[in-house]
């Protein structure tokens, strides 16, 4: 089983600010299906970046995302109020799935 | 649009069974991959099962092989996911999601309570 650790645990910022979240993982993810998902609370996950770098529908260009293997980041260029809320990262590569622990971001 | 709605959850004593639905609709069912996903009060995601578009092929994660099984009825654009032994471990709430192949859209999500 492939083990997603993201860091920091929580990430205190605020409004206007850049987040950079990190997920490692313990081997290589193949051909980068990483994704980035974000929650808040009683909701659903919503999908922000599949195959470690592409947008998904509607995700406003401030979320970015890259890397490759092992080592994946999501970027929030400029903060947003409504971005505060917890992000996950997830493999999908292997015959197992995976999730990371979770990025709370918080407001400072 | 596409519409996941999971059902099926409640209080259930440990060691009994329970089976969850998720219906679909506003997608060609059959066409895709299916997952779930569960999150327990206050913790992450955890990844459950998945199933592929025919059926054909299932995975599950450690914590669950032998004691849950994802199946679907593309007749009836429903996946389910029986689980049987439960644990007071296996509390959550249970999503489903569509596998495209990343889970792009998701439930509401049913929660199942296992309680004496």
């Amino acid at each position: 089983e492939i083990v997603l650790t993201q860091s920091p645990g929580t990430l205190s910022l605020s409004p206007g600010e850049r987040a950079t979240l990190s997920c490692r993982a313990s081997q290589s993810v193949s051909s980068s299906y990483l994704a980035w998902y974000q929650q808040k609370p009683g909701q659903a996950p919503r999908l922000l970046i599949y195959g470690a770098s592409s947008r998904a529908t509607g995700i406003p260009d401030r979320f970015s995302g890259s890397g490759s293997g092992t080592d994946f980041t999501l970027t929030i260029s400029r903060l947003e109020p409504e971005d505060f809320a917890v992000y996950f990262c997830h493999q999908y590569g292997s015959s197992t799935y995976t999730f990371g622990q979770g990025t709370k971001l918080e407001i400072k | 649009q596409v519409q996941l709605v999971e059902s099926g959850g409640g209080v259930v004593q440990p060691g009994r069974s329970l089976r969850l639905s998720c219906a679909a609709s506003g997608l060609t069912f059959n066409n895709y991959d299916m997952y779930w996903v569960r999150q327990a009060p206050g913790k992450g995601l955890e990844w459950v099962a998945v199933i592929r578009y025919d059926g054909g092929k299932k995975n599950y994660a450690d914590s669950v092989k032998g004691r849950f099984t994802i199946s679907r009825d593309n007749s009836k654009n429903t996946l389910y996911l029986q689980m049987s032994s439960l644990r007071a471990e296996d509390t959550a709430v249970y999503y489903c999601a569509r596998g495209a192949p990343v889970a792009d859209y998701w439930g509401q999500g049913t929660l199942v309570t296992v309680s004496s």
